[in-house]
């Protein structure tokens, strides 16, 4: 039941771009459109950003898009700004008696 | 407007047992599977357990299994984890989730403002 892999941190300036990944298997991200990517700051609940791999949901920033490439799915913020610097996870549908698992989480720092 | 409010959350002695409740509200309650997702302090988030929208179909981590139950009562729009044989490693905030699905898990869209749960003597 191991979680999808998602690198521990990544960091932009204000107005870059940067890409969070989130490795899976045929099992999960590879095989089924059920990704979703979650904002979350400290002490709070998390918050849909993307849905079914590309989907933003209604209030969601057009700055957060999502994507997927085999078994690896990747959300990008683009126009970074400081109000990005969260916690994000990915999450994905698994064909298996646990059927939802959610990625290891990575820290976004705006320097 | 969705609203999730778990409550029943606190203190309880290793071995101790505990029920979580989530009040839903601002959306049809059986028309949507619901999760419980836990996050130990200072780790990323867990999912541990599903229901269908009837409550017909379950579904369980190993770390929980055996120990916890989740259930519904669609009368009352209200979902219920039942905790037992609780460990330390079971400290962490619960959050009760709603799915954007009514069987399989699609991943969560709206959640709960989470409820801590201490095992501890």
């Amino acid at each position: 039941q191991s979680a999808l892999t998602q690198p521990a941190s990544v960091s932009g300036s204000p107005g870059q771009s940067i890409t969070i990944s989130c490795t899976g298997s045929s099992s999960d991200v590879g095989g089924y459109n059920y990704v979703s990517w979650y904002q979350q700051y400290p002490g709070k609940a998390p918050k849909l950003i993307i849905f079914d791999v590309s989907n933003r949901p209604s209030g969601a920033s057009n700055r957060f898009s999502g994507s997927k490439s085999g078994n690896t799915a990747s959300l990008t913020i683009s126009g970074l700004q400081a109000e990005d610097a969260a916690d994000y996870y990915c999450s994905s549908y698994r064909s298996s008696s646990t059927p939802l698992v959610f990625g290891t989480g990575t820290k976004v720092t705006v320097l | 407007e969705v609203q999730l409010l778990e409550s029943g959350g606190g203190l309880v002695q290793p071995g101790g047992s505990l029920r979580l409740s989530c009040a839903a509200s601002g959306f049809t309650f059986s028309n949507y599977a619901m999760s419980w997702v836990r996050q130990a302090p200072g780790k990323g988030l867990e999912w541990f357990s599903t229901i269908s929208g009837r409550g017909g179909s379950t579904d369980y981590a190993d770390s929980v299994k055996g120990r916890f139950t989740i259930s519904r009562d669609n009368s009352k729009d209200t979902l219920y984890l039942e905790m037992n044989s609780l460990r330390a490693d079971d400290t962490a905030v619960y959050f009760c989730a709603k799915d954007r699905a009514v069987v399989v898990p699609a991943g969560p869209d709206y959640w709960g403002q989470g409820i801590l749960v201490t095992v501890s003597s």
